[in-house]
């Protein structure tokens, strides 16, 4: 089963327009955290913003906020005034603890990304 | 600074040959990651190494060998791969606070495109 899912393939949107990436996911971990990723053309994986599963409040990081809705298992990424630069495939992705039986201990190393979402910024 | 870097950008190789994938990062980061992402595909998770140690490997085909010689270096060894193996191969590392909070958030390095004939 999809632990991550991004049902929007692709995405367009005016330029300064606001654009809603969707991201539901599911897990059975108390503790889990949410991010998103912008992966332009050239490959680089480029960090945009986190949520803490027992955040109180909507993460925000300039142009860039998630809608965290906890009951609904969604953590959707806002882009106020988007811009050309813009344009790239958004990714979506959950960590989760991950028990380590021969170590003795926890890992928060495993992201699970979902397929993400191309977003097309038109001037 | 959150900056990772991979050499080379481009590696063509055959299948016989012998090569190594080469991560950098001077940001302290204790933990270090591999990722696989296949064309249109979203990146596979396959070696983790925290304070040097492997501490997860997500049943990886042994003609992939990870090596971290020390905390800001981890290296990927490519040894008789097939051409189901062509991919970009992606560099992460974070802190290893071992508490899962936003300190733990992952950087990632520009990728290898690998070409494997």
């Amino acid at each position: 089963a999809q632990k991550i899912t991004q049902t929007q393939p692709g995405m367009f949107v005016q330029e300064k327009e606001a654009v809603t990436l969707d991201c539901t996911y599911d897990t059975s971990d108390p503790s889990y955290g949410l991010f998103w990723y912008k992966q332009p053309s050239s490959g680089e994986m480029i960090f945009l913003i986190y949520q803490g599963s027992y955040d109180q409040q909507n993460a925000t990081e300039g142009r860039y906020s998630l809608n965290f809705q906890k009951a609904r298992k969604s953590a959707n990424l806002v882009i106020s005034a988007s811009q050309l630069g813009d344009s790239a495939k958004y990714f979506c992705a959950m960590r989760e603890r991950t028990i380590l039986p021969n170590a003795g201990g926890t890992s928060y190393g495993k992201l699970t990304f979902g397929q993400g979402t191309i977003l097309t910024v038109h001037p | 600074d959150t900056e990772v870097t991979q050499t080379p950008k481009h590696l063509v190789m055959g299948m016989t040959n012998k090569k190594s994938l080469k991560c950098e990062q001077h940001m302290g980061h204790r933990a270090m990651y591999w990722y696989k992402q296949k064309a249109k595909k979203p990146p596979e998770l396959m070696f983790v190494y925290s304070y040097e140690k492997l501490s997860i490997n997500e049943s990886v085909p042994s003609r992939f060998s990870p090596e971290c010689p020390n905390s800001s270096l981890l290296n990927l060894h490519l040894h008789a791969l097939q051409p189901e193996d062509s991919a970009l191969y992606l560099c992460a590392s974070s802190q290893a606070t071992g508490t899962g909070d936003a300190e733990d958030t992952q950087y990632f390095g520009p990728g290898t495109r690998l070409t494997v004939l």
